[in-house]
């Protein structure tokens, strides 16, 4: 049984394109995140989302829109591709909380390429 | 920001040998956790740590969390093949900051 899956898993497009990536949890977390992984493997966050409002969103350019339609779903819409926008994109989830509870779990991860 | 100071970068070892890394932070954090990411996978949890002082195994990998909250190591014994990836130190007081990761190489 997968617990985060990520669709799709590589991405190749033109500059200047839009592309949603999706993201869907089966762990019953009520906390979803969207993580960028650049070319030397470096992990940052990029946003999350707690019962689908948005609750960390760290200075990522606004063509990047995180929409979560429910607790088990978090998808990202990017606007505009640019080549930079190139990496490995990860959503993860955890449950609220303090110590165990907010454990982070990831998806394999979506390669995105820009043209 | 934070900041997560992760070494070694990278490690040749020989099949068989003890590995040793560990992951030193700028201020006080309330977990670490060690992640392993394989080439072309997301990272997986190897091990989480909650208290000051906890040291915990998983196998053959221990990990322990400092007594002064600002630092974590990662242990693993008698390495295999298998052990090769990337190894990264996450701490979190509120959102997850990671390390630069540990690229462990394997000769047999």
């Amino acid at each position: 049984d997968t617990a985060v899956s990520q669709t799709p898993k590589y991405l190749v497009t033109q500059m200047g394109n839009d592309k949603s990536i999706k993201c869907e949890q089966n762990l019953g977390h009520d906390t979803m995140y969207w993580y960028k992984q650049d070319s030397k493997k470096f992990l940052k966050i990029m946003f999350s989302y707690n019962n689908k409002e948005l609750i960390i969103n760290e200075t990522v350019p606004n063509r990047f829109s995180p929409k979560s339609p429910d607790k088990a779903h978090l998808n990202l819409h990017i606007n505009s591709l640019e080549l930079g926008d190139s990496a490995v994109y990860f959503c993860a989830s955890s449950h609220t909380g303090t110590g165990s509870f907010r454990t982070q779990y990831f998806g394999p991860g979506t390669r995105l390429l820009v043209l | 920001g934070q900041q997560l100071n992760q070494s070694p970068q990278s490690m040749f070892i020989q099949e068989g040998e003890d590995v040793s890394m560990n992951c030193t932070s700028s201020s006080i954090f309330n977990t670490w956790l060690w992640y392993k990411q394989d080439p072309g996978e997301g990272p997986v949890l190897l091990i989480a740590l909650y208290k000051a002082g906890e040291l915990t195994s998983n196998g053959r990998l221990t990990a322990q969390f400092g007594i002064t909250r600002k630092d974590s190591f990662l242990n693993i014994s008698a390495s295999i093949p298998s052990d090769v990836g990337i190894y990264f130190c996450a701490g979190q007081p509120q959102k997850l900051v990671f390390g630069q990761g540990t690229r462990l190489t394997i000769n047999p």
